[in-house]
């Protein structure tokens, strides 16, 4: 069964500090893998996309990493800001057809206190 | 900001009665989504469509309908509403073709309470 899960489930951090999350999938075929954020109330924004031949991909201070072997991605979130509190979610894509299909994880919901 | 549009953002109501969840989007996309999402799970897919007149049903049963007569608008509609329908429901739209990366672009959500 094609699974996304993610850890840890949530997460408390002081402002200023850095934080990796985790994202392990089951999906096979492989497309490719999104890290999307979610603020409270709002639609989730996708923050980076991974595919096959990437290792590592930065965006400001949100830096992704994918290993392909071991099906597993980390989220590292740099000198974390009071803004980053939020649910991140991994989402994976399969190439079963020509549109892809899309596996959801649960997040991860980080909480930045001052 | 994507330019894709909810409304409304919250809404009250008691059993029985027929809502309709608006979703509009001005950035082209033949391709659009419903989800619904609770707290702490994942997003789950209940409807989608190709394009105009093209709909079908996700991996979520849901005793939702939607219709697509326009490219922009993909409106979903509870006949019925029931306690079990409260959640969060979200839109979604991305291209159609052959080189997408599956990159979608969300609406802010419409959060449903069924009394």
């Amino acid at each position: 069964k094609n699974q996304v899960e993610q850890s840890p489930q949530s997460l408390i951090i002081l402002e200023g500090k850095n934080c990796t999350l985790q994202c392990n999938y089951t999906v096979s075929p492989f497309s490719n893998l999104r890290w999307y954020k979610q603020d409270t109330g709002r639609g989730p924004v996708s923050l980076t996309i991974m595919t096959f031949s990437e290792n590592t991909k930065s965006n400001g201070r949100y830096t992704a990493t994918l290993d392909a072997d071991t099906k597993q991605s980390s989220l590292h979130i740099t000198a974390s800001q009071l803004s980053d509190s939020a649910s991140y979610i991994c989402v994976v894509s399969d190439r079963g057809s020509t549109l892809g299909r899309l596996y959801f994880g649960r997040g991860t919901q980080l909480t930045v206190w001052p | 900001e994507a330019d894709i549009y909810q409304t409304p953002r919250y809404l009250v109501i008691g059993t029985g009665k027929k809502i309709t969840l608006e979703c509009s989007q001005t950035m082209g996309h033949d391709k659009m989504y419903w989800y619904q999402q609770d707290p702490g799970m994942e997003l789950h897919l209940i409807h989608y469509s190709y394009g105009v007149n093209s709909t079908e049903k996700g991996d979520l049963s849901s005793e939702s309908t939607v219709s697509r007569i326009r490219t922009e608008h993909f409106p979903l509609t509870l006949e019925s509403a029931r306690p079990s329908h409260t959640s969060q429901y979200l839109c979604a739209s991305s291209e159609l073709s052959s080189t997408n990366t599956g990159e979608l672009f969300f609406g802010e959500g419409s959060r449903l309470t069924v009394l």
